[in-house]
């Protein structure tokens, strides 16, 4: 069945540095990505979204880049901030499956 | 602002005692969606609507059922909770196809 996987759990970052959060699927006819942010005690919520005719797809301090050769896509972060602390979870397509999920500490 | 609510945010109940979760949506959406999330895992899908029909997924246990009595609500019950079923759940709705999910902030049950 599809997968969608991530390849670290844990990630820590200094406050203003740049975060870079990896996830790799399985399903090569998946054709839509998305990024969630769950923060402690709340469920998750959208970050930002890329369709498969896309390699790049930028928003507001987060860039989605898709890799359809290797089926990977990563969610950079840039200028992280604590209040970007968080799991991040990637899903694909149907979005029924999620990865595992990278927690992301930001130390100050 | 449109949004998912999940009432209540804590459950308790007995062990084999029967316990619904709710869900409303204002949002109009097609889709709604339950999920389980276990600490420290990522969200498992248990069942969804698409409109009215219907979609177990093939692992749900047969303690799960869902009711949708209409587009802004949907119910989760639990016909004899377990031990194992202490988690977090979560209530999503998306338009439907390649649309992302908008999720409440979950029912966090507990088991005595």
């Amino acid at each position: 069945g599809e997968s969608v996987g991530l390849h670290l759990p844990t990630l820590s970052v200094q406050e203003g540095d740049n975060s870079i959060i990896n996830c790799a699927y399985s399903n090569s006819a998946s054709d839509y990505f998305i990024w969630y942010k769950q923060e402690s005690g709340k469920g998750p919520q959208f970050i930002i979204d890329i369709r498969s005719n896309m390699d790049k797809r930028q928003g507001q301090r987060v860039t989605v880049l898709l890799n359809k050769t290797v089926k990977h896509l990563s969610l950079q972060i840039a200028a992280t901030q604590p209040g970007d602390s968080a799991v991040y979870f990637c899903a694909e397509s149907n979005q029924f499956y999620f990865g595992t999920g990278t927690s992301l500490t930001v130390i100050p | 602002d449109a949004m998912v609510i999940q009432n209540p945010r804590y459950q308790v109940t007995q062990f084999g005692k029967p316990v619904t979760l709710s869900c409303s949506q204002t949002l109009n959406h097609n889709v709604m969606y339950w999920y389980q999330q276990k600490s420290s895992q990522a969200p498992k899908l248990l069942f969804h609507y698409y409109d009215k029909d219907f979609n177990n997924e093939a692992d749900t246990p047969d303690n799960f059922q869902s009711r949708r009595p209409n587009t802004s609500f949907c119910f989760l019950d639990i016909r004899s909770p377990g031990l194992g079923d202490a988690a977090m759940y979560l209530c999503a709705t998306s338009k439907g196809g390649n649309q992302p999910q908008h999720f409440g902030d979950g029912t966090r049950l507990s088991i005595l």
